[in-house]
């Protein structure tokens, strides 16, 4: 089993439709992320899970929505998307802890193509 | 905010030779993690080196070793007896309390 894995791998998906993304990670660790990856763009992170409280960022759009039933699993539900959200989007988890030290494990990503 | 940028798009560099990838990042903290991630063409991104802001000494794994500099604001990635697989996409991340921050990457082409 790898630490991190994102199921699909590649999704195409109607602006009408609905679907998932999961993450599922593997490591023990107590937080997990999305994040949004554009070709020539910084990583951009849509939301945190960590400590079982979220944070997100305010310029994500309400048409993705995240869940996290436990520490170990993610999702991001896709609701009515827009050409424009076409990207790979990226798992990660991380142990936080006081002294801060934890990098991020990544998954693999899920290509999604909104037609 | 804390901003990272990453001034090379592309860069390419002969198998063996070394390479150096640029990094600047613009903060206010003293007490911060600087990380080079490497995304290779199947894409999952993984740790290549970390440096804590308050060590002075510069970290090495192997064939890469950063240049930090913390007046200045930049971490370089040197990457020594570069091989055909160090071929990726190589991402500079700042790390503050729980939230990272990345620049927008260099795409390292190796030449055999």
């Amino acid at each position: 089993e790898t630490g991190v894995t994102q199921t699909p791998r590649h999704l195409v998906m109607g602006m009408t439709n609905k679907k998932s993304l999961k993450c599922e990670q593997h490591l023990g660790h107590n937080a997990m992320y999305w994040y949004k990856q554009s070709a020539k763009k910084p990583l951009e992170l849509m939301f945190v899970y960590s400590l079982e409280e979220r944070v997100e960022n305010n310029s994500v759009p309400s048409r993705f929505s995240p869940e996290c039933p436990n520490s170990s699993h993610l999702f991001l539900h896709l609701h009515t998307l827009q050409p424009e959200d076409s990207a790979l989007y990226l798992c990660a988890s991380s142990q936080v802890r006081t002294a801060n030290t934890g990098e991020l494990f990544f998954g693999e990503g899920s290509r999604l193509t909104v037609l | 905010a804390q901003t990272v940028t990453q001034s090379q798009p592309e860069m390419s560099v002969q198998e063996a030779e070394t390479v150096t990838l640029s990094c600047t990042y613009d903060t206010s903290e003293s007490d911060y993690y600087l990380f080079w991630y490497k995304q290779p063409p199947s894409r999952q991104m993984i740790l290549v080196i970390r440096q804590e802001a308050y060590k002075q000494q510069n970290a090495t794994e192997n064939r890469f070793s950063v240049n930090f500099q913390k007046a200045a604001k930049s971490f370089s990635l040197k990457i020594s007896d570069s091989q055909l697989g160090d071929a990726a996409m190589y991402f500079c991340a700042y790390r503050s309390v729980n939230q990272f921050y990345f620049g927008t990457g260099t795409s390292l082409t190796v030449i055999p």
